[in-house]
């Protein structure tokens, strides 16, 4: 158990329609950062946040955000759900912005339909 | 762009054999960091090592050690003594020195044979 918890574990969606995804970092930990892992496109980083302000962005669609709040949870919300954005999302948490290690969640597993 | 490539989709070694993954990446910076996590049949992403690029010494931990060849741009992963607990998939990951998150490789799937 990493300590990183992520809800809910799996989601089951139609196309068009918008879900969100939380994430809870252990605790002490101020950095939250979320991956997609898809068979297509493997394991991406998508975005990060430190403290509750965003620090760095990958591969994010724009049809994703994501927030931080000051309870230090994270969520990601995704709309407008394609098939292609089936896959695993993950959310990892380190100490601070520097590459510490990074913890991860077990992930949420989306499904769309 | 950092690129991260892991040349070896599915490896396979005997129980207590020694078994080595190749990891290779090319950057431009000169601070970064290199990683392997473990992933399980369960999906969990767990740390495996780190090497800090600026330390020439080779990160180890217990049965895990890489072989670092930073001109080479190679990070190696060698598990000792392979158990059976060890099958997953192994994936590579570089991070730069700045805030950013990681880049991985594709993966490679270890199989331990009893």
């Amino acid at each position: 158990d990493s300590g990183v918890t992520q809800t809910p574990k799996h989601l089951i969606t139609a196309t068009g329609q918008r879900v969100t995804l939380r994430c809870s970092p252990r605790s002490g930990d101020l950095s939250v950062y979320w991956y997609q892992q898809s068979l297509d496109q493997g394991l991406q980083f998508l975005i990060q946040y430190y403290n509750g302000e965003e620090r760095a962005k990958g591969n994010i669609l724009e049809r994703f955000s994501a927030q931080q709040f000051p309870d230090l949870h994270s969520e990601l919300n995704l709309s407008s759900l394609e098939l292609g954005d089936s896959a695993l999302y993950f959310c990892a948490s380190s100490v601070g912005e520097s590459p510490y290690e990074q913890y991860f969640g077990p992930g949420t597993r989306l499904t769309v339909t | 762009a950092q690129t991260v490539t892991q040349s070896q989709p599915e490896m396979s070694v005997q129980e207590a054999e020694t078994v080595t993954l190749s990891c290779t990446y090319d950057t431009s910076e000169s601070d970064y960091y290199l990683f392997w996590y473990k992933q399980p049949p369960s999906r969990q992403m767990i740390l495996v090592i780190r090497q800090e690029a600026y330390k020439q010494q080779n990160a180890t931990e217990n049965r895990f050690s890489v072989n670092f060849q930073k001109a080479a741009k190679s990070f190696s992963l060698k598990i000792s003594d392979s158990q059976l607990g060890d099958a997953a998939m192994y994936f590579c990951a570089y991070r730069a020195g700045g805030a950013d998150g990681l880049t991985f490789g594709k993966g490679t799937h270890l199989i331990i044979q009893p």
